[in-house]
């Protein structure tokens, strides 16, 4: 079955450290992957994206995410994280099965909590 | 910039109540989506649709319907509300176009059955 998980509920960093938000997937073929960031009480918000081309992709508000195709693995980092960085983090992946009508396979979502 | 609204933030009603939720994208997007959110349940799929008047079940179907008789509107339709469908709901649109695969989501609607 195809698959993302994101293996911490929660991540807990202090301002100004780095930050990594973890995601690992199990899909057929070539994966296109996805992270999406939700403030409280508001939508997702498309962060970025890998398609295909260099594994470091850069994305919105300084993020940035490494693919990992051995370890089938995408995640989220952040140099210096940022107290307003607090928020809820789900990664995604296409569903090869249903590529022509852009479903996506969402993880569960890590809480992103950066400390003053 | 893409623009998905929801036609309410928050709504309340009762058990057995018809509920219409109403999504409206104005980027001429061919995909829309119907999510809910619980907490530790992540977002699960309720039904899509990749062109008007076509829909798809998703993970979740029982006990919704949709409609789409207009490309940039997508309605989610519980028949008979109840308690276990009070949730987030989000809408979601994306275009169909290779390797565009990127759900744009609008602000979502927190519904609550009583």
């Amino acid at each position: 079955a195809q698959s993302v998980a994101q293996p911490e509920d929660q991540v807990k960093v202090a301002e100004g450290n780095p930050l990594t938000v973890k995601c690992t997937y199990s899909v057929s073929g070539n994966p296109y992957l996805f992270w999406y960031v939700q403030y409280p009480n508001r939508g997702l918000q498309f962060l970025l994206k890998y398609i295909t081309g260099d594994n470091l992709v850069k994305g919105s508000y300084g993020f940035e995410a490494e693919f990992n195709k051995s370890q089938t693995s995408f995640h989220l980092k952040k140099p210096s994280a940022l107290v307003s960085d607090s928020a809820l983090y789900f990664c995604a992946v296409r569903d090869p099965h249903a590529s022509n009508t852009g479903k996506l396979i969402f993880g569960q979502g890590t809480t992103l909590q950066v400390k003053p | 910039d893409v623009k998905v609204t929801q036609s309410s933030r928050y709504l309340v009603k009762r058990t057995g109540e018809k509920v219409f939720l109403e999504c409206v994208q104005d980027m001429d997007h061919e995909n829309m989506f119907w999510y809910r959110q619980d907490p530790g349940l992540g977002l699960r799929l309720i039904y899509f649709s990749y062109d008007v008047k076509m829909k798809e079940k998703g993970d979740i179907p029982e006990g919704y319907s949709v409609s789409r008789e207009k490309k940039e509107r997508f309605s989610l339709i519980l028949e008979s509300a109840s308690t276990n469908q009070t949730s987030m709901y989000l809408c979601a649109s994306s275009l169909k176009l290779y390797r565009s695969y990127e759900q744009y989501f609008g602000p979502g609607t927190r519904l609550t059955v009583t």
